[in-house]
């Protein structure tokens, strides 16, 4: 299976700051098939990202992602207040379906 | 606006079956879509479970799948998933999922039920 590893395990920033959050897989992503999500506490999480740079339906524009292969990105251009919370990545390009282990994003 | 809900005990005995159903509306479970179990341990991270399709084809997690079933109800526009042989460490929230366009990738989620394994 393929193994997702986000960087870093914590990111502190302040509201208007610019966040780079890291996933790098243990083998090439077919098809750019890697999503991001965000999860608040007692929340499901909530799409992003998908096929690596789509951003999915409601989501800001502040939130973009890129990268192929095996390293992938997502930045968020000038965080709001909102958007402190963890953030997974995830790979649907070969089953079984794995996640990162999570990023959280903290307030400085 | 499709919506799920889970619904299942919140307590299951160690080395018994856990049973949960999703239920969806606003959105046929008879679509191009496949539909996901997906669960968290207190304060982990996210693990994919398997899927199904409305014909019945099923895809599981290799680390679960003697362990796991998923079936559909389309009169009832619900699916379910069991899980048998618990111990603690199946004790998570359990969320159902839609697949998006492509499948694996996660656009419509329910708000997740905990399950927890104790005596």
């Amino acid at each position: 299976e393929i193994v997702l590893t986000q960087s870093p395990g914590t990111l502190s920033l302040s509201p208007g700051e610019r966040a780079t959050l890291s996933c790098r897989a243990s083998q090439s992503v077919s098809s750019s098939y890697l999503a991001w999500y965000q999860q608040k506490p007692g929340q499901a999480p909530r799409l992003l990202i998908y096929g690596a740079s789509s951003r999915a339906t409601g989501i800001p524009d502040r939130f973009s992602g890129s990268g192929s292969g095996t390293d992938f990105t997502l930045t968020i251009s000038r965080l709001e207040p909102e958007d402190f919370a963890v953030f997974y990545c995830q790979q649907y390009g070969s089953s079984p379906w794995t996640f990162g282990q999570g990023t959280k994003v903290e307030i400085k | 606006q499709v919506q799920l809900q889970e619904s299942g005990p919140g307590l299951v005995k160690p080395s018994g079956t856990l049973s949960l159903t999703c239920a969806v509306s606003g959105g046929s479970i008879s679509s191009s879509n496949w539909w996901s179990w997906v669960r968290q341990p207190p304060g982990k991270g996210l693990e994919w479970i398997g899927e199904i399709y409305h014909s019945g084809i099923t895809n599981y997690n290799p680390s679960l799948k003697s362990r796991v079933t998923i079936s559909v109800d389309k009169s009832k526009n619900q699916f379910s998933l069991k899980l048998n042989s618990v111990t603690a460490a199946d004790t998570a929230v359990y969320f159902c999922a839609r697949d998006g366009e492509v499948q694996g990738d996660f656009d419509y989620w329910g708000q997740g039920t905990l399950v927890t394994v104790s005596s």
